[in-house]
């Protein structure tokens, strides 16, 4: 069965300080990979995707990831985190049917100044 | 640009009563999707369509049901609501093949 795995379920990180949010997946065939994030009441926004190639991805925002194709993993961060980076953050896969994704739990970020 | 607009954003239903959740995009996409939200389970894919006229089930399809009637459309319906389906609703929308989704700012259901 295809999943992903965000395994904290909230991340706090002080404002400056660097943050990592993890995502790690169980699929088959080669994924592609995205971040969304989610502010209060509002729909998701992307953020960022890999594709193929580097494996270091840069997105919207600061954020970064970095795929391991060896952890299956997916993690994302930021070098120095902001009190308006906190949000709902989503790790997602879509297969190459492209037809749908599969979402992790997501993670909640706070920010403290 | 308005994208994916979703209609109604909040809405209280008893159980047992039946109503219709809009979603509209501009952008003309060929796939939308319904999702729906809960704490702790990320978002869970109820139906989806490929173009105009054409449906399909996701992960959580029972108790709903969807038509895309017009490409830019695309109607999930609950025919008896039960309190299981309170939720967030999202609607998303993509061309094929390209993986970025554009989401909706989703409708909020309280089930009774």
């Amino acid at each position: 069965a295809q999943s992903v795995a965000q395994p904290e379920d909230q991340v706090n990180v002080a404002e400056g300080n660097p943050l990592t949010v993890k995502c790690t997946y169980s699929v088959s065939g080669n994924p592609y990979l995205f971040w969304y994030v989610q502010y209060p009441n509002r729909g998701l926004q992307f953020l960022l995707k890999y594709i193929t190639g580097d494996n270091l991805v840069k997105g919207s925002y600061g954020f970064e990831a970095e795929f391991n194709k060896s952890q299956t993993s997916f993690h994302l961060k930021k070098p120095s985190a902001l009190v308006s980076d906190s949000a709902l953050y989503f790790c997602a896969v879509l297969l190459n049917n492209f037809n749908k994704f599969y979402f992790g739990s997501g993670t909640k970020l706070n920010v403290k100044p | 640009n308005a994208g994916v607009t979703q209609t109604p954003k909040f809405r209280v239903l008893k159980t047992g009563q039946s109503m219709t959740l809009l979603c509209a995009q501009d952008m003309n996409h060929e796939y939308m999707y319904w999702y729906r939200q809960d704490p702790g389970m990320g978002l869970r894919l109820i139906h989806y369509s490929v173009g105009e006229g054409t449906t399909a089930k996701g992960e959580v399809p029972d108790g709903y049901n969807v038509s895309r009637l017009k490409k830019q459309n695309f109607l999930l319906g609950l025919e008896s609501a039960a309190p299981s389906q309170t939720s967030v609703y999202f609607c998303a929308s993509s061309f094929p093949g390209t993986g970025g989704y554009t989401f909706g700012s989703g409708t909020r259901l309280t089930v009774v």
